[in-house]
């Protein structure tokens, strides 16, 4: 089956730096890209819809200009948290795509701690 | 918009019995799929069942099987010889056609006890 990687899988960072997590399809090309977030013991929370060569599409209340998608090809797409603060700590899921397949493939996941 | 429930936050069963976890959705569509995901504790999404509007059997995966009621739009998930391994979170999913993004329930955390 498709497989998608993230990377980091852990990450603990200091208030006010950036982090970059990576998404990848490993053995398909993606056509579109989400990106969700998720609270201990809550449900995943979409956070932007990510299409090769175009701006990410956020979803209502998320800032864009605190977390960055770039989807430079079929196979990556990455989120960047910038200046983080610990209210930004969660673990971030990604997704991929393929078009007509109407699947979702998850990737596993990226802990993100900010002190 | 779509919406899925999930009306159990927590259950619990005994190894080697069986299990219902309900979900109930709302939409105005007539075609859709519906999903059931696993989350165990290293939270990995893992599909579980998936379900397709227009087909009228219920899917089955093993020990795993759906009740697919589209009128009623209930979606439940009969886990069977429950294992210790099943010990996870299960989500249940909507899917418009060609969407690609699902929308979840809440979540029921599922713990099988030996």
């Amino acid at each position: 089956g498709a497989v998608v990687s993230q990377h980091p899988s852990w990450v603990i960072c200091k208030s006010g730096t950036s982090v970059k997590i990576e998404c990848r399809s490993l053995d398909f090309q993606a056509t579109t890209m989400f990106w969700y977030r998720q609270f201990p013991k809550q449900s995943l929370m979409l956070m932007a819809t990510s299409n090769e060569g175009s701006k990410a599409t956020y979803e209502q209340g998320v800032e864009k200009d605190k977390f960055l998608i770039n989807h430079a090809s079929l196979t990556l797409s990455t989120l960047t948290v910038t200046s983080a603060h610990p209210e930004d700590s969660s673990f971030y899921i990604c997704s991929a795509t393929v078009i007509l397949e109407d699947t979702q493939y998850f990737g596993p996941g990226t802990r993100l701690t900010v002190l | 918009a779509q919406t899925v429930t999930q009306s159990q936050p927590e259950m619990s069963v005994q190894e080697a019995e069986t299990v219902t976890l309900s979900c109930t959705y709302d939409t105005s569509e007539n075609n859709y799929y519906l999903f059931w995901y696993k989350q165990p504790p290293s939270r990995q999404m893992i599909l579980v069942i998936r379900q397709e509007a227009y087909k009228q059997q219920n899917a089955t995966e093993n020990r795993f099987s759906v009740n697919f009621q589209k009128a009623a739009k209930s979606f439940s998930l009969k886990i069977s010889d429950s294992q210790l391994g099943d010990t996870a979170m299960y989500f249940c999913a909507f899917m418009r056609p060609n969407a690609g993004k699902s929308t979840f329930g809440d979540g029921t955390t599922l713990t099988v006890k030996p």
